[in-house]
């Protein structure tokens, strides 16, 4: 079936770091990629998607390209902020195996140190 | 715009007990779903519905119900409440099953069994 793999976490930076949280994808249809973020004590927000392949979604200095070759949508940001500490889901949704569903992986838990 | 709303936002129950966790969206979105959310484990699709009259069952459906009268409306129903309920509950929306719609998630409810 259908399924998100992103490298566990915790992750610790020091502000202004560079950030890369890895996220690859199994799929039978072709699905949508999407991005979560997850603050203290708060629901998900969507950061970014990409709908199809050699996308590039962007938000909030977050970027992360649709890579179909390599089954992959890795979250980047060249510098990250004390305020950017939350938990960070990769997602995907398509026809097929899920049935249209949102398939999440188990998290990334990013801490930006001051 | 109120988006997703859930309701109680807390709560604890006792081992046997009975309760209905509410969700209501206000963006006329045809699918909704809930989600379980443990810790190392990402988000568990629960239970979603693609329109009024239509349910299914997601990953984890066992000990759950669900009914979805009106558009607006996806109760989740708990008939006797276990100790391994103990999770924080997410309801989600989108406009479309389409998989290039990102989903709106609530704020979640934070459920304890004792």
């Amino acid at each position: 079936g259908d399924s998100v793999t992103q490298m566990e976490g915790p992750v610790t930076l020091s502000e202004e770091a560079c950030l890369t949280i890895n996220c690859t994808y199994t799929a039978t249809g072709y699905p949508s990629l999407f991005w979560y973020v997850q603050y203290p004590g708060e629901g998900l927000q969507l950061l970014l998607k990409a709908t199809k392949a050699d996308d590039k979604g962007s938000n909030k200095g977050f970027e992360a390209t649709y890579r179909k070759e390599t089954t992959s949508f890795h979250l980047e940001k060249g510098s990250v902020q004390v305020s950017d500490s939350a938990v960070y889901f990769c997602a995907l949704r398509a026809y097929g195996g899920s049935q249209g569903n949102l398939i999440f992986g188990k998290g990334t838990k990013l801490s930006v140190k001051p | 715009n109120a988006g997703v709303t859930q309701t109680p936002k807390f709560q604890v129950l006792k081992t046997g007990q009975s309760m209905t966790l509410q969700c209501a969206q206000d963006m006329n979105h045809e699918y909704m779903s809930w989600y379980r959310q443990d810790p190392g484990m990402g988000l568990r699709l629960i239970h979603y519905s693609v329109g009024a009259g239509i349910t299914d069952q997601g990953e984890v459906p066992n000990g759950y119900n669900v009914s979805r009268s009106t558009t607006e409306d996806f109760p989740l129903r708990l008939l006797s409440a276990a100790p391994s309920q103990t999770s924080v509950y997410f309801c989600a929306s989108s406009a479309l099953r389409g998989s290039n719609q990102p989903q709106h998630f609530g704020d979640g409810t934070r459920l304890s069994i004792l």
